[in-house]
């Protein structure tokens, strides 16, 4: 069956810190990848999808993917988080067959002022 | 509308009691899905509508749950006999046909079970 794996359920930053939150995904068909982001009190929004072509994504708020399918991996990164990044990121992932989106579990960053 | 309504945004309801949330996708999206959201865990799959196909129905938790969309557009997520388990936010969220652009979010109900 589709599964999402995120590996930091929690993971706590620096202003300024580097960013890199890990997603694995299970199905081998073709698909395509997303990362939403829920800041709190607020409705999940879309950070950056992938559907195909550079898999090097850039995303809003200076957020960035890289798909690579040979790992089945799509880890979001940013350069230098800000304290208004403290919000829950989800990673997604449909099929083409079904087209039912799948998430991961989750990872809530808290960035330190 | 501009995005895709869900109500009520909050209920609480006494366990045992039925329950009906509401979603108001994007108009023209033939796509619509049902996901819940239990504290600290991630957004389990509950049930895809695309179009005029068979929904799939796989990640209803059990027969108490049940869904349907009316006219290609509205749905509404019910759920009987509520346990104290159910309490999660319910998102609705609707795409384009599913090779589009990507998902829209409502805002999500509350559903407190007491």
């Amino acid at each position: 069956a589709q599964s999402v794996s995120q590996h930091n359920h929690h993971v706590i930053l620096s202003e300024a810190a580097s960013l890199e939150l890990g997603c694995n995904y299970s199905y081998g068909g073709t698909v395509n990848l997303f990362w939403y982001v829920q800041y709190p009190g607020q409705h999940l929004q879309l950070l950056l999808k992938y559907f195909s072509g550079d898999p090097l994504v850039k995303g809003i708020k200076g957020f960035e993917a890289e798909f690579i399918k040979s790992k089945f991996s799509f880890n979001l990164r940013k350069p230098s988080v800000q304290w208004s990044d403290t919000a829950e990121y989800f990673c997604a992932v449909n099929n083409h067959n079904t087209g039912k989106l799948i998430f991961g579990q989750g990872t809530t960053l808290q960035v330190k002022p | 509308g501009a995005g895709v309504s869900q109500s009520p945004s909050n209920k609480v309801t006494e366990k045992g009691k039925d329950v009906e949330l509401r979603c108001d996708p994007i108009s023209g999206h033939t796509a619509l899905y049902w996901y819940r959201q239990s504290l600290g865990q991630g957004l389990e799959f509950l049930i895809y509508f695309q179009g005029n196909s068979a929904p799939d129905k796989s990640g209803l938790p059990s027969d108490r749950f049940s869904a349907e969309r009316t006219g290609g557009s509205v749905s509404t997520l019910t759920i009987q006999r509520t346990q104290q388990e159910d309490s999660a936010v319910y998102l609705c969220a609707s795409s384009p046909p599913f090779e589009g652009s990507g998902y829209t979010f409502g805002s999500g109900t509350r559903l407190t079970v007491v």
